[in-house]
């Protein structure tokens, strides 16, 4: 059972914007710590999508987007396309386990 | 083009040891923090611990604390993971990935390598 809560499956259609939330508490996300979300194509290892809360690194198309609020975080994805097909996760830190802690995962299905 | 490259990974009997090798390449190494991360099959990402550039910090998930033990070859551009006391439990993907060059709480980690599988079974 993870630290931070993720639904684990969301879907939408190509063009459509779906959003991926992820849960924490006030050990991890509310005690201030930034999330993170990397994207983990089928077969491939994770890629950083998300860094510090709502920042994309280079080459990560604009269409992601995070925000966070409270104990809570999203991920926004819009003009869904095929090819974000793929498992999403968060990160964060928990004080209580003094350690970097990750959501269970989101699986995007494009329709 | 930065590089992480892990080996080492194998069939290991319950109770057995390990040790994983990652060797890294096309950045400085000696002045990133670096990690260990896990997936077990068909399951989500576990941290499993983080060792600083200059190995003076160091963290391990509880789960694997007094078991494993993460180091680093600064001259040699090398991370390992010596996993002993081995479980069923560990069979898993381990990645190496770079964390960042001070450890804080709000590390995030990128990249990573391909990943190397560790299978616990008798």
């Amino acid at each position: 059972q993870s630290v931070l809560t993720q639904p684990p499956s969301v879907s939408g259609a190509p063009g459509q914007r779906v959003t991926i939330s992820c849960t924490g508490s006030s050990s991890d996300i509310g005690a201030g710590y930034d999330v993170h979300w990397y994207q983990q194509l089928p077969g491939t290892a994770p890629k950083l999508l998300i860094y510090g809360n709502n920042n994309r690194p280079s080459g990560v198309p604009d269409r992601f987007s995070g925000s966070k609020s409270g104990t809570s975080a999203s991920l926004a994805i819009t003009g869904l396309q095929a090819e974000d097909e793929a498992n999403y996760y968060c990160q964060s830190y928990d004080t209580s386990l003094t350690g970097w802690v990750f959501g269970g995962g989101t699986k995007l299905t494009v329709l | 083009e930065v590089q992480l490259v892990e080996s080492g990974g194998g069939l290991v009997k319950p109770g057995g040891s390990l040790r994983l090798s990652c060797a890294a390449s096309g950045f400085t190494f000696s002045i990133y923090g670096m990690n260990w991360v896990r997936q077990a099959p068909g399951k989500g990402l576990e941290w499993v611990s983080l060792i600083s550039s200059s190995s003076s910090q160091i963290y391990y998930a509880d789960s694997v604390r007094g078991r494993f033990t993460i180091f680093r070859d600064n001259a040699k551009n090398a991370l390992f993971l010596q996993m002993n006391s081995l479980r069923a439990e560990d069979t898993a993907v381990y990645y190496c990935a770079r964390g960042a060059r001070s450890i804080t709480p709000h590390n995030w980690i990128d990249p990573w390598g391909q990943g190397t599988l560790v299978t616990v079974s008798s």
